[in-house]
């Protein structure tokens, strides 16, 4: 199984932060990686796919960038809404479809 | 807009079988390119796939659950389901469906996803 190991786990950020979380795959997955935010008690939500296409309706300050073993994703200028847990995952190499273990993203 | 709704019981006794049912509305089941998933959530952890189905049929499973899991399709009904038998209290999650946007030789993506339903596995 590919695993995917985001770092950090967790992150203290401010409102108008620039903001970068890292997810890092144990053998290529080329570009077929996605990020997903996750708010308490809601589902996760598409935010990129293909390691750098913005799902449709996701703010242009959401942005992704990687490709092989490493990828990261990027908010340019946190939001209040923007405070959630972030998770990667790959569907290069499946069965079975496998995602980070979450980047929970906190107010400071 | 595509919506997933899950339905089933909350409560599962250990050893018994969790059946769980997806219905979709706004959309068809029956398009191509798309496959139908479950995903799970135990409480405070991360995200593990559990399996997709095609409306023909087909399915791919997680090998970790591949021995207790299996998942159906109703196209009549625009619905699909789950049931994982013999379970125990590592079974206990929040449990949803999600559509998987698939082809041959290209990313695929879960979105969107269900609300979720969570089932407890519990005597």
């Amino acid at each position: 199984d590919v695993q995917l190991t985001q770092s950090p786990s967790s992150l203290s950020a401010s409102v108008g932060d620039r903001v970068t979380i890292t997810c890092r795959a144990s053998q290529s997955v080329t570009s077929y990686l996605n990020w997903y935010q996750q708010k308490p008690g809601k589902a996760p939500k598409l935010l990129i796919y293909a390691a750098s296409t913005l799902q449709s309706g996701v703010p242009s300050r959401f942005s992704g960038s990687g490709s092989g073993t490493d990828f990261t994703l990027t908010i340019s200028s946190l939001q209040p809404e923007d405070f959630a847990t972030y998770y990667c995952q790959q569907s290069y190499n499946t069965p079975p479809y496998t995602f980070g273990q979450g980047t929970k993203l906190e107010i400071k | 807009q595509l919506q997933l709704q899950e339905s089933g019981p909350g409560l599962v006794k250990p050893s018994e079988t969790l059946s769980l049912t997806c219905t979709v509305s706004g959309g068809s089941i029956s398009s191509d390119n798309y496959y139908w998933a479950w995903i799970r959530q135990p409480p405070g952890k991360g995200l593990e796939w559990i399996g997709n189905i095609y409306y023909s049929g087909n399915t791919y499973y997680n090998p970790s659950l591949k021995s207790r899991v299996t998942l159906f399709v109703d196209t009549s009904k625009n619905q699909f389901s789950l049931k994982l038998y013999s379970v125990t209290a590592a079974d206990t999650a929040l449990y949803y469906c999600a559509r998987l946007k698939w082809e041959v030789l290209s990313p695929n993506w879960f979105d969107p996803w269900g609300q979720g339903t969570p089932v407890i596995v519990s005597s």
